[in-house]
């Protein structure tokens, strides 16, 4: 079956600095792949969704961006990290022979202070 | 407008209790699907309707397709169920996701 691990599971980074959330997947080929942020009020957000490699597409304009250098491989980055980019992140993916069954990654708490 | 709505926010309930959380949304869906938050952040997928009801343990899902609506009822409650409880639809290539309820349940 597939499954997604994500990490770190928590980071405390301060302003200004960098961030790398990474996600593998496995059980499957050529997933479909999102990341999504715990908004305080409209639940999970998708930030950015990628349907195979280099392919990426942003559902929102933010300081964060996306990659996908392998199939099985999504990372969210930022350059210069915000107050307001503190949260829940999640990894997310559908693939065959899953249909529109859709895999979690554990989650990643990013704490910007 | 968030295009999924859930309800309640959050619910207390003794040990036992029979508990119903409805979701209703507004967009053409392909599929339904019930999540289950635990206090670490991991989720787990309960359930995936596109139509009918489907039972699994102590958990029944529901969908109406004409009205846009589902319920999730938890029957013979136990502490253990405490979670927030996530609704979310799948339009085609994207997924909208409820607020989320939070269940308590009491010994």
């Amino acid at each position: 079956s597939q499954t997604i691990h994500q990490w770190p599971a928590t980071l405390v980074q301060p302003v200004g600095s960098p961030l790398s959330l990474e996600c593998t997947v496995e059980g499957t080929s050529n997933p479909n792949l999102y990341w999504y942020r715990q908004a305080a009020g409209r639940g999970l957000q998708l930030l950015f969704y990628s349907v195979g490699i280099g392919q990426i597409s942003s559902e929102v304009p933010q300081n964060l961006s996306a990659s996908r250098p392998q199939d099985r491989q999504f990372i969210l980055s930022s350059k210069k990290l915000l107050l307001s980019d503190s949260g829940f992140y999640l990894c997310s993916g559908r693939g065959a022979p899953s249909g529109n069954t859709i895999y979690f990654g554990e989650g990643s708490w990013l704490t910007v202070v | 407008k968030n295009e999924v709505e859930q309800s309640p926010q959050n619910l207390t309930a003794q040990e036992g209790e029979f508990i119903t959380i409805n979701c209703s949304y507004s967009v053409g869906i392909s599929a339904l699907h019930w999540l289950q938050q635990h206090p670490g952040g991991g989720i787990v997928s309960l359930f995936m309707l596109s139509s009918g009801k489907k039972k699994h343990g102590r958990l029944i899902a529901t969908i109406n397709i004409q009205e846009k609506h589902s319920s999730l009822h938890i029957t013979a409650s136990h502490p253990r169920d405490s979670a927030v409880y996530i609704c979310a639809v799948n339009t085609g290539n994207q997924f909208y996701f409820g607020t989320g309820t939070s269940l308590t349940v009491i010994p």
